[in-house]
């Protein structure tokens, strides 16, 4: 089946400075989706890509889409302690785009 | 606007014993989502509803769990016996539609059998 994987698993930064994870799939996706989600809390949508090489931006984030559309990544530039957590993709589980399968998640800690 | 609600939020159990989850979606949301979530991985879809209709239950280990959301509305999960390994937060989400489906989670509840 589909399958969605993330690197790194763990990152740690120092305040200030950037970081990014990147998510792979297995097969071409119609599309992907980005969620953060905070220790203790539950996953809150951040963005969906759709077009092949796209990249959106938001505020310091930004989300790039693969030309190929079989891998994203998102970039925070200068970190803040409010950017901690962890972030997962998500692909379709098939064709349809209905059900989506989450990657295992980056778990990011920004020391201050 | 009300996001989606989930009780309980905590639940202790023994082996063996039955265990109910509820979710109220967010109002107007016709697509709703059971997930399991162990620690330190991803969300996994369980079932998948549009409307009262379970559409997608493949993940769903019908020999112990159902679910069932009977007026298209607020869901149940029940698990019934508890196994240790079912202990893990199980999340609710729901989108407005299988078109525009940007995923709104609930607070989970969190599940310990012990």
């Amino acid at each position: 089946g589909q399958q969605v994987m993330q690197i790194p698993q763990y990152q740690h930064v120092q305040e200030g400075e950037d970081f990014t994870t990147y998510c792979n799939s297995s097969t071409t996706l119609s599309n992907i989706q980005w969620y953060k989600q905070r220790p203790g809390g539950h996953p809150v949508f951040l963005i969906q890509l759709v077009k092949s090489g796209e990249v959106k931006k938001q505020k310091r984030l930004t989300f790039q889409f693969g030309e190929a559309k079989k891998n994203s990544s998102l970039h925070i530039t200068a970190t803040q302690t409010t950017d901690v957590g962890t972030y997962f993709c998500a692909g379709p589980k098939d064709n349809y785009g209905q059900n989506f399968v989450f990657g295992p998640g980056t778990r990011l800690s920004v020391l201050p | 606007e009300a996001g989606v609600v989930q009780s309980p939020r905590y639940k202790i159990i023994e082996k063996k014993q039955p265990v109910a989850f509820w979710c109220n979606p967010i109002s107007g949301h016709n697509t709703l989502y059971w997930y399991l979530q162990n620690l330190g991985q991803g969300p996994e879809l369980l079932i998948r509803y549009e409307n009262e209709e379970a559409v997608d239950d493949s993940q769903l280990p019908k020999d112990r769990f159902s679910a069932e959301r009977l007026k298209g509305v607020d869901s149940t999960l029940k698990i019934q016996p508890a196994e240790l390994g079912d202990s893990a937060v199980y999340l609710c989400a729901s989108s407005l539609d299988y078109h525009v489906n940007e995923q709104f989670f609930g607070p989970g509840t969190r599940l310990t059998v012990l």
